[in-house]
């Protein structure tokens, strides 16, 4: 079936800094991806809307400067978390559909962000 | 989005089949029922997925009331591997953004 990869499984950065976070269709293109984040024992929280070529759609609350979203081709979404703190650490999930499965929708392995 | 009701978790024994329900009584009529699981640390993984008829695949049937105000994934036979959170789902074709609640965390027992 369809894959989507998420690069890196795992980030440990200094509070302050930034990071960046790729999410990638492998062998499928996605005009739409999406990012969603979830804190342990949690359920996923749905953060924006990447789409291909234009601005992203953020989620009520979610900080646009903060979390930046580039969705610059058909296979690859980056999310970059900027000026991260401790509170942002968490579980970071994109996915993707894929239309000419009947849209089915498949999500990456996830990325583990810790902020120290 | 319609929402969906779940157990927060259910007990299993291996290798017995397991029911898990799921209501849905806000569904409309162009909501198709997805189901997902997720494993610990990694992201969501399609099972399966229907509109109106019952659903046969590799991973799970999918087991859908006549009304379609209910429905109920049905794992043949348990393994430990099937351990994990499932997430029933509604999404209407075309949209890809998928809204997630609590969802059934599912223990399996040797």
């Amino acid at each position: 079936g369809a894959v989507v990869s998420q690069h890196p499984s795992r980030v440990i950065c200094k509070s302050g800094t930034s990071v960046k976070i790729e999410c990638r269709s492998l062998d499928f293109q996605a005009t739409t991806m999406f990012w969603y984040r979830q804190f342990p024992k949690q359920s996923l929280m749905l953060m924006a809307t990447s789409n291909e070529g234009s601005k992203a759609t953020y989620e009520q609350g979610v900080e646009k400067d903060k979390f930046l979203i580039n969705h610059a081709s058909l296979t690859l979404s980056t999310l970059t978390v900027t000026s991260a703190h401790p509170e942002d650490s968490s579980f970071y999930i994109c996915s993707a559909g894929d239309r000419l499965s009947g849209n089915t929708i498949y999500f990456g392995e996830g990325s583990w962000l810790t902020v120290v | 989005d319609a929402k969906t009701t779940q157990p927060n978790s259910m007990e299993s024994n291996e290798e017995e089949p397991v029911h898990l329900p799921c209501n849905h009584s806000t569904i409309s009529g162009t909501d198709y029922i997805h189901w997902y699981r997720q494993l610990p640390s990694q992201g969501p993984e399609y099972v399966i997925h229907g509109l109106t008829s019952n659903v046969n695949n590799r991973m799970a049937s999918l087991a859908i009331a006549e009304d379609r105000k209910s429905s109920t994934l049905i794992l043949h036979r348990a393994t430990l591997r099937d351990a994990a959170v499932y997430y029933c789902i509604l999404k209407n074709f075309g949209n890809e953004k998928l809204t997630f609640g609590t969802g059934t965390r599912l223990t399996i027992i040797p």
